[in-house]
Order: C-alpha cells, then sequence, then structure tokens
C-alpha cells in the first residue's frame, strides 16, 4: 500500500505487503529529517533518520528516502506486519533546537 | 527503565484553573522540550530548554510557564486554563540539538471542563 500525493491520513495495507508512507517538506535549509511511530496511548517513538547528505538509509525493515529536489521524504515498511499499526509522522529540522512535525499518517494493517 | 517520564497521565480540570505537568529524564541530555498535540494528532513544539536556558518559544501565550530546575527536569504551569488547552503535552529530550534523537515521554492528557 502507498499514500500518494503530498499526503494522505490513513493507509490500509494488508499484512505481508510493504507500505509506503510519503511526506512533503517546506523548508530548503532543512539538513535532517525523521520519521517517528507512535502507538495509540503514547509517545511517539523515534523509527529512522536521514541527514541531507544522503538520499536513502535504511533500517530493520525500514528504509528512508529523501528526495531533496522535490522537498519529498518516504518511509518504506517491509513486509507490514500488525505491530506496525500507528501514526507516523514525519519531522524537519527548522534550526537546531526546533523540530517541525508533518500532520501524521494513520496506517491499518489488515490480517 | 523509564527513559522519559511525565505525571500525571491524566489530568481532568475546571476552566479557570491553574494546573502543573512534571517532566523527568534519565538519559543524562541537555536539552528538553515541550509539545502539544491537539485531537487531529497534530504535534508542535512549544518550548525548547538547552542547559537550563530557554531557547526556544513558539508564541505560547504567557499563561504557558515552563520551569527546569535543572537538565533532568522540565516542568510546564499553565494558569487560567481555557477549553482549547485540553490537548496532550509531550515532553522530549536530547543529548544537544534536534539532530541528535529526541525522545518522547508517554504524554499527559489534558481535559479541561
Amino acid at each position: 500500500g502507498e499514500s500518494v500525493g503530498l499526503h494522505l491520513p490513513t493507509l490500509s495495507v494488508q499484512e505481508g505487503d510493504n507500505s509506503i508512507i510519503n511526506c512533503a517538506y517546506s523548508n530548503s535549509a532543512s539538513d535532517y529529517f525523521i520519521w517517528y511511530k507512535q502507538e495509540s496511548g503514547k509517545g511517539p517513538q523515534f523509527i529512522i533518520d536521514i541527514r541531507s547528505n544522503m538520499d536513502k538509509r535504511q533500517g530493520q525493515r525500514v528504509t528512508v528516502l529523501l528526495n531533496k529536489t522535490v522537498k519529498h521524504l518516504s518511509l518504506q515498511i517491509a513486509a507490514t506486519q500488525p505491530g506496525d499499526s500507528a501514526v507516523y509522522f514525519c519531522a524537519e529540522n527548522i534550526n537546531d533546537y526546533k523540530l517541525s512535525f508533518g500532520a501524521g499518517t494513520t496506517v491499518t494493517v489488515r490480517a | 527503565d523509564t527513559a522519559v517520564s511525565q505525571t500525571p497521565k491524566y489530568l481532568v480540570t475546571q476552566m479557570g484553573n491553574d494546573k502543573s505537568i512534571k517532566c523527568e529524564q534519565n538519559l543524562g541530555h541537555d536539552t528538553m522540550y515541550w509539545y502539544k498535540q491537539d485531537s487531529k494528532k497534530f504535534l508542535k513544539i512549544m518550548f525548547s530548554y538547552n542547559n537550563k536556558e530557554l531557547i526556544i518559544n513558539e508564541t505560547v501565550p504567557n499563561r504557558f510557564s515552563p520551569k527546569s530546575p535543572d537538565k533532568a527536569h522540565l516542568n510546564l504551569h499553565i494558569n487560567s486554563l481555557e477549553l482549547g488547552d485540553s490537548a496532550v503535552y509531550f515532553c522530549a529530550s536530547s543529548h544537544m540539538r534536534v539532530q541528535e534523537t529526541q525522545y518522547f515521554g508517554p504524554g499527559t492528557r489534558l481535559l479541561v471542563l
């Protein structure tokens, strides 16, 4: 499943499929980008980050892609599992002490 | 072991009251933050503190007053609570700058009646 366009508030994906969550950022000067996962009733949890001198970074089952030309960030989750159901936020640094968060995408995994 | 903790977890109060939320981190971080998350899940920075000094104040009403007694604690006091203050408030911390991973607390759910 994939959230298309700049932002979709919800994404429904079949268990075992790959998920792609997209995010557009606003500040050309941002040099650090992060993805957070927030489960119901909990605080945001760090997933993966990427600096502006890279265009791809991989973690365990997750990959972040950065396209600075169009100011676009994406998070790919491989083999989506029920535990991946959550709200996912992208964030960019505005300066050394401030992150700006996107609106969030709710991912629901269907069994 | 809890990295970033907040108390209370839930707070229900009447309009006009004054309340405080406490935050503590045991990660040895120098920078702490307060965020507000509204009913649409939008997460917005309110304050950033580095080594007990206020760095960022995001045009938050004067009714909100953060206090950092030491690097491990950042409390938030809210005077004259309004209905619009109802939200989830998250504390977070990082080593120095936001370019180093921020760890979030579990949140305080504030409901103003």
